[in-house]
């Protein structure tokens, strides 16, 4: 079992749509990130979290250090959305990735 | 001004040849990682160099090989390749080892092993 766990594997969604990816960890951590990665393309950092909530743009992150559980949220969604959004936690020196989620926004 | 450059951005080989990855940062980072990805997407973690101090070694076999000359710099080398190895291996580097400091990350290098 990975220590990091993100739901759902893979998402479709219109448009528009109020898009919600979850990750749950198993381990004290210092921080947690959420990437993003586009296909072909590298990894870009959006958020780093270690408590409470954060918001650029469309995209908003929170995290709930008691419950080991973050949510990125990404509001009125555009194909250009369309990418794997990765959670990753570290803890110690090191950084512990999730599956990812795969995201597809339809126009 | 690129933050961290990786080269070549895709590489083709033979199984049992020889082949580098380069790694730069111009950030003034202390620390530089590679991290491979696989099929599916799922990263992990090889190696991470502090102040061009080896500082995590995870289960990657002999043949792969880091060497940081400087603390801009991570190289991997790879010896005797096998079909397996076929991955994106991306560098990154951050501020510090520990703490809450963010990641940059290289573009990746697609290696293909044929």
């Amino acid at each position: 079992k990975n220590e990091v766990e993100q739901s759902p594997q893979n998402l479709t969604a219109q448009e528009g749509e109020f898009i919600t990816i979850n990750c749950s960890y198993s381990v004290g951590i210092s921080a947690l990130h959420w990437l993003q990665q586009h296909p072909g393309g590298g990894i870009v950092s959006l958020f780093m979290l270690s408590s409470g909530k954060k918001k650029h743009g469309r995209l908003i992150a929170t995290i709930n250090i008691q419950e080991k559980h973050s949510s990125l949220h990404i509001t009125a969604s555009h194909p250009r959305d369309s990418a794997v959004y990765i959670c990753a936690v570290r803890y110690g020196n090191k950084l512990v990735f999730g599956a990812g989620t795969i995201l597809r926004v339809k126009s | 001004d690129t933050a961290v450059s990786q080269t070549p951005k895709y590489l083709v080989t033979q199984m049992g040849n020889d082949k580098s990855i380069k790694c730069e940062q111009n950030l003034g980072h202390d620390t530089m990682y590679w991290y491979k990805q696989d099929s599916k997407k799922f990263l992990k973690i090889m190696f991470s160099y502090n102040n061009k101090e080896l500082i995590i070694n995870e289960t990657v076999p002999n043949r792969f090989s880091p060497k940081s000359p400087d603390k801009a710099h991570l190289n991997l080398h790879i010896n005797s390749l096998e079909l397996g190895d076929s991955a994106v291996y991306f560098c990154a580097s951050s501020q510090k080892p520990r703490g809450n400091y963010g990641y940059t990350f290289g573009s990746g290098t697609r290696l293909t092993v044929v």
